[in-house]
């Protein structure tokens, strides 16, 4: 079946721009996770969904990092002014929702900010 | 706060050549400890997930053991397209962890012909 889906896979913006990137997860996934991945480094978390109720927002860098998911199932995580330093893949991964369902990821969005 | 520390950072062998991958942590409580795959430009693929010390699960050339200090991948025979970065991550019990996984930076493993 189908699985996690991003889009766009890339995105450069100017430092100062805004950006939202998109996450379709697993069709019936109640649970919804992003993460932030330095190059060369592992994926560090950002924030939990359980169907749209935002769980924890503990791993955002900052309230310029912003995620929703109105209806329970499509995910956007928006950043706002744009800096450097937020340079990374940003993934998606979604499960069924009980704490030690796997995750599975999204294959992530490159954000390069120039 | 949960640590995950991976080594070697990076390993080299020829095809064939078996070998271990380690993944050390401190967590306050373990519900879990997760391998992940992740090939260049895309997501972790999952592999396995072990729940307590003394558990061992096997998929084709790898196996995954875990302790109450860390775990270890073994590679057995690897072969090129085996060729990876391999990620572990643990998640912990409690109110305050929730569903989140603690990442380790992974080992970037290189099998050549």
């Amino acid at each position: 079946g189908a699985g996690v889906s991003q889009s766009p896979r890339y995105k450069v913006a100017k430092r100062g721009q805004d950006v939202a990137l998109r996450c379709d997860p697993i069709s019936g996934h109640v649970s919804l996770f992003w993460y932030q991945q330095a190059l060369g480094q592992g994926p560090e978390f950002l924030t939990y969904f359980q169907n749209e109720a935002q769980l924890d927002k503990s791993g955002l860098p900052s309230d310029r990092f912003f995620a929703e998911r109105p209806e329970g199932s499509v995910s956007t995580l928006k950043i706002q002014r744009t800096q450097q330093e937020d340079s990374a893949v940003y993934l998606c991964a979604s499960s069924l929702g009980r704490p030690t369902d796997t995750q599975y990821f999204g294959p992530g969005t490159r954000l390069t900010v120039l | 706060e949960d640590q995950v520390t991976q080594s070697p950072e990076a390993l080299r062998l020829q095809e064939g050549e078996s070998s271990s991958l380690n993944c050390s942590y401190t967590v306050s409580g373990l519900r879990g400890l997760f391998w992940y795959r992740q090939d260049p430009g895309k997501g972790p693929e999952f592999l396995f997930t072990l729940y307590s010390a003394g558990e061992e699960k096997e998929k084709e050339r790898l196996k995954a053991t875990l302790t109450k200090k860390e775990s270890f991948l073994h590679i057995t025979a690897p072969k090129p397209e085996d060729s990876a970065t391999y990620l572990c991550a643990v998640q912990a019990k409690g109110e305050t962890s929730g569903s989140r996984l603690t990442f380790g930076e992974g080992t970037q493993l290189t099998v050549n012909p």
